[in-house]
């Protein structure tokens, strides 16, 4: 039981370039999330996808595409990298049942746009 | 829409002393409420939760009341130690997603 997964751990990028962050999850979870998280602005949600077959912007979605390709993976896709776009970013898988809910993280994606 | 907001860091403590960050909620509902935890270098863990008004979380030493009369949920730990050096994160939920705030950066000298 790997929990949340996220591939690469590191990326450089040129401003232009294009790349796709990879989330898969094994818990069977219905809910998953892409966050970034810069300097002190804390952790800012990019998209969300409630179920699979669903997804949702967040607060700061413009420049990303998100893609709910099963249950499992929810990847997070840059088509022209920008500066502004350095950040760690985080994937995150939630499990609600009833009033018991609890939220998952990987352990993150450094990404550096030049 | 769900907002939270929480004490601005850095803070910086003595081993031993006593920990209080603050964190407020604005929320149609009554939404769960979380502390999260990121050691450096890492993502975030759960710390605790409580799911409803006058529910305790507890864990490691940690606590947090849920207030619904003063829409709040204070982190406190009576004796902090050195490995307790971290960026702590408030959250609320709503259905569809999780809200976080801003994050406080707790840092313990020996």
């Amino acid at each position: 039981n790997a929990g949340v997964t996220q591939t690469p751990k590191f990326q450089v990028l040129k401003t232009g370039q294009s790349m796709t962050l990879q989330c898969a999850q094994d818990m069977n979870h219905n809910s998953m999330y892409w966050y970034r998280q810069d300097p002190g602005m804390g952790l800012r949600l990019i998209y969300y996808s409630a179920s699979e077959g669903t997804t949702d912007k967040g607060e700061v979605p413009n420049g990303y595409n998100v893609s709910r390709l099963n249950k499992r993976e929810f990847s997070l896709r840059l088509e022209s990298a920008a500066p502004s776009q350095t950040s760690v970013y985080f994937c995150a898988s939630r499990r609600l049942a009833g009033k018991e809910e609890t939220q998952y993280f990987g352990p993150g994606t450094r990404l550096l746009v030049l | 829409g769900n907002s939270v907001t929480q004490m601005e860091g850095p803070v910086t403590l003595s081993e031993e002393a006593f920990l209080t960050i603050n964190c407020t909620y604005t929320a149609t509902g009554y939404p769960s409420l979380f502390w999260y935890v990121q050691y450096p270098g890492e993502g975030l863990q759960l710390l605790l939760k409580a799911t409803k008004a006058d529910d305790k979380g507890s864990n490691k030493g940690f606590e947090a009341t849920y207030r619904k009369e003063t829409t709040s949920f204070h982190l406190e730990k009576g004796s902090v130690q050195v490995s307790d050096s971290a960026v702590y994160f408030c959250a609320s939920s709503s259905a569809s997603k999780i809200i976080f705030g801003s994050g406080t950066r707790l840092s313990i000298r020996p």
